[in-house]
C-alpha cells in the first residue's frame, strides 16, 4: 500500500497569511494526489485534483503543486471560513489511501 | 446539481448487520463510479470500496473485505454498502462519494451516516 506522511498535524494562521502543507507518498504517485477540506460536523469537499487543478468553485487563493512523491497545498491569505482539517488522497494505486490530515485555525 | 443523499443515522447491536443508502441525483447514476469511506471518531479517513454501477463490479480494501459489501440498484439510482458482524471498532461515519472519472478522486461527498455499534 502507498503511504502518505502529511505534515505537520496542526497549524495556526493569522489572518491573510499564507500556509503551507504537504504530503510525501512512499513511491511515485505520478500527481493522481487530491486535497480536500473538511469543517467540523460536515463530509470532506474536493480543493485540488492532480496535484494543481483547481476544482470548481474553490477560491483562487488555494492551489496545489508538486510531482513525484512530494506534493504541497498553498493557501495564500488566510480567511476565516478556511479553518477545517486538510486532508490529501493519492489515486494512483488501490487501495487508496489518504494523509493523517493537517488541522488548521486562525491564530 | 449533483446531490447523493445518505440513509440515517443507525444504532445497532454487536453481531449485527446495518445497510446504508446512498441515494444520487442531478447526474447519471451509471456513469459514475461510487466510492464509500470510514471516518473513525476523531480519525482521518480510510478507502473501504468502489462500485461501479454499470456493470456491478466492485473493488475492496483488503482491510474491509467480509466486512463491507458493496451494492447498487440503477433502477432508483442509489448505491448501498452493508457492514456485518458489526463491533465497536465499526463505529464511525460512513460516507459515499462520487468518482471524478480519470482521476480516482472523490468529487461529491454525501452528508455521513453515523453507525454507532452498542449493546
Amino acid at each position: 500500500d502507498i503511504q502518505m506522511t502529511q505534515s505537520p498535524p496542526s497549524l495556526s494562521a493569522s489572518l491573510g497569511e499564507t500556509v503551507s502543507i504537504e504530503c510525501r507518498a512512499s513511491e511515485d504517485i505520478y500527481s493522481n494526489l487530491a486535497w480536500y477540506q473538511q469543517k467540523s460536523g460536515k463530509s470532506p469537499q474536493l480543493l485540488i485534483y492532480y496535484a494543481s487543478s483547481l476544482q470548481d468553485g474553490v477560491p483562487s487563493r488555494f492551489s496545489g503543486s508538486g510531482s513525484g512523491t512530494q506534493y504541497s497545498l498553498k493557501i495564500s491569505g488566510m480567511q476565516p471560513e478556511d479553518e477545517g482539517v486538510y486532508y490529501c488522497l493519492q489515486g494512483s494505486k488501490y487501495p487508496l489511501t489518504f494523509g493523517s490530515g493537517t488541522k488548521l485555525e486562525i491564530k | 446539481e449533483v446531490k447523493l443523499q445518505q440513509s440515517g443515522d443507525e444504532l445497532v447491536r454487536p453481531g449485527a448487520s446495518v445497510k446504508i443508502s446512498c441515494k444520487a441525483s442531478g447526474y447519471t447514476f451509471t456513469n459514475y463510479a461510487m466510492y464509500w469511506v470510514k471516518q473513525s471518531p476523531g480519525q482521518g479517513l480510510e478507502w473501504i470500496g468502489t462500485i461501479i454501477p454499470l456493470i456491478d463490479t466492485t473493488s475492496y480494501n483488503q482491510k474491509f473485505k467480509g466486512k463491507a459489501t458493496l451494492t447498487a440498484d440503477k433502477s432508483s439510482n442509489t448505491a448501498y454498502m452493508e457492514l456485518s458482524r458489526l463491533t465497536s471498532e465499526d463505529s464511525a461515519v460512513y460516507y459515499c462519494a462520487r468518482d471524478y472519472p480519470g482521476y480516482y478522486v472523490m468529487d461529491a461527498w454525501g452528508q455521513g451516516a453515523s453507525v454507532t455499534v452498542s449493546s
